[in-house]
């Protein structure tokens, strides 16, 4: 089976832009969950979907806004960018999204904004 | 709210050795995860052992064991006859039954050779 991908890998963009990164789950999962990593604060969780819905939020603006289709992939907008948004962002991905699945992590999209 | 501590930011062992991460979680629920991931050096990150906090005995997953004091609100990751491969960035996190998970700032381990 294929591992979670994301896509781009790296992206730089400049302040006010806004930016949409993708993940591909592996076949079958249905959970996405978002996090973003940085040095400061550490891994935190963004927001979590399961069958095209929202089901779970962190404590991040509306800037952060996401989607999941029909396939399970999902991506994740970030609008007016600020330079703190600069990050990896990993999406991870399981069966169901419950506390017993285990998560895959995807590579990472480096985002550097300038 | 819930919190993480790792109160490790980085260890440096060598390589055959036993070496043991520091976790402690704040939490008032009596329910919940708690999880070690290894992130390696550019590389995914992937979990390493899993434990479910109505569980007394502790998780064990090969070299990988964990030592979960519920009381103290302690989960500490020991990793026995360390591996180069080992080498990698670790996270305590922790999942409650609204299924948010909270990860700890890390612990950076070296192991060498």
């Amino acid at each position: 089976k294929a591992g979670v991908t994301q896509t781009p890998r790296y992206l730089i963009k400049t302040r006010g832009q806004q930016v949409t990164l993708s993940c591909s789950p592996i076949s079958g999962h249905r959970s996405v969950s978002w996090y973003q990593q940085t040095p400061g604060q550490g891994l935190q969780f963004l927001f979590e979907y399961f069958s095209e819905t929202q089901r779970n939020k962190g404590n991040f603006p509306g800037r952060f806004s996401g989607r999941q289709f029909s396939n399970s992939r999902s991506e994740m907008n970030v609008s007016t960018l600020e330079l703190g948004d600069s990050a990896l962002y990993l999406c991870a991905s399981s069966a169901r999204g419950q506390t017993t699945d285990t998560q895959y992590f995807g590579p990472g999209t480096r985002l550097t904004v300038l | 709210a819930q919190t993480v501590t790792q109160s490790q930011p980085e260890m440096s062992v060598q390589e055959a050795e036993t070496v043991t991460l520091s976790c402690t979680y704040d939490t008032s629920e009596s329910n919940y995860y708690l999880f070690w991931y290894k992130q390696p050096p550019s590389r995914q990150m992937i979990l390493v052992i899993r434990q479910e906090a109505y569980k007394q005995q502790n998780a064990t997953e090969n070299r990988f064991s964990v030592n979960f004091q519920k009381a103290a609100k302690s989960f500490s990751l020991k990793i026995s006859d360390s591996q180069l491969g080992d080498t990698a960035m670790y996270f305590c996190a922790f999942m409650n039954r609204d299924d948010k998970i909270i990860f700890g700032k890390g612990t950076r381990l070296h192991i060498l050779p």
